[in-house]
């Protein structure tokens, strides 16, 4: 079945910095590949998600990146405000994604 | 659209207990997926059902978890007998056509606390 793996686990950032994670997989055959946004106490939260046939996706202050040979993919949030502080999910698969460890971001103001 | 609705939202109960989960999917949803939290092992999958029909269970830590979709607006996952190692956080989701990239809508989650 598919691994991923997420990094970092933690992430501290300044207000207005950039952050990004990192994420990487093993089956070649993975074609989607979500990000979800669990603030504390709270449901996981679809945000931004890629298909295999794009390499980069953009939304607001939102960005992913998908490299297929290397089978990696990142989430990069630019402009960090101390709303965006939560734990971030990538997932990937090509049925039923799997999903990585999670990476505690923190925004300080 | 209400969303997928988890109950109860917390349940606290002591070990050897029976412990009941209950979700609503979203309608029109033909996928309905089970997973545990713990900031131990992340966000596991146990079981996911389609068309009300178990697909896989290889996530179900043992038999003492079982799993149970009589209709397309219900589900259930029980623990019998509970242990204090399930204390965690259960969530279920729903989706339409996964193999189609769609995504799935998590419920609120239900906070088990086995003492």
């Amino acid at each position: 079945g598919e691994n991923v793996e997420q990094h970092p686990s933690t992430l501290s950032v300044q207000e207005g910095d950039s952050a990004v994670i990192k994420c990487t997989y093993s089956d070649s055959a993975s074609n989607y590949f979500p990000w979800y946004k669990q603030e504390l106490g709270k449901r996981p939260q679809l945000i931004i998600d890629i298909r295999s046939n794009v390499g980069e996706k953009k939304d607001q202050r939102i960005a992913v990146t998908l490299n297929k040979t290397a089978k990696h993919f990142s989430l990069h949030i630019t402009e960090t405000q101390p709303e965006d502080s939560a734990v971030y999910f990538c997932g990937g698969g090509s049925y039923i994604p799997t999903f990585g460890r999670g990476t505690s971001l923190i925004v300080h103001p | 659209d209400a969303g997928v609705i988890q109950s109860p939202r917390h349940e606290v109960t002591e070990m050897g207990q029976e412990v009941t989960l209950r979700c609503k999917p979203i309608s029109g949803h033909d996928y309905l997926f089970w997973y545990r939290q713990t900031m131990m092992r992340g966000l596991e999958l146990l079981i996911y059902f389609n068309n009300n029909v178990p697909i896989d269970d290889s996530g179900m830590p043992e038999d003492r978890f079982s799993a149970k979709m009589p209709n397309a607006s219900f589900s259930t996952l029980k623990i019998q007998p509970s242990e204090p190692r399930d204390s965690a956080v259960y969530f279920c989701a729903s989706s339409t056509r996964p193999h189609s990239n769609q995504p799935q809508h998590f419920g609120d989650g239900t906070r088990l606390s086995i003492l």
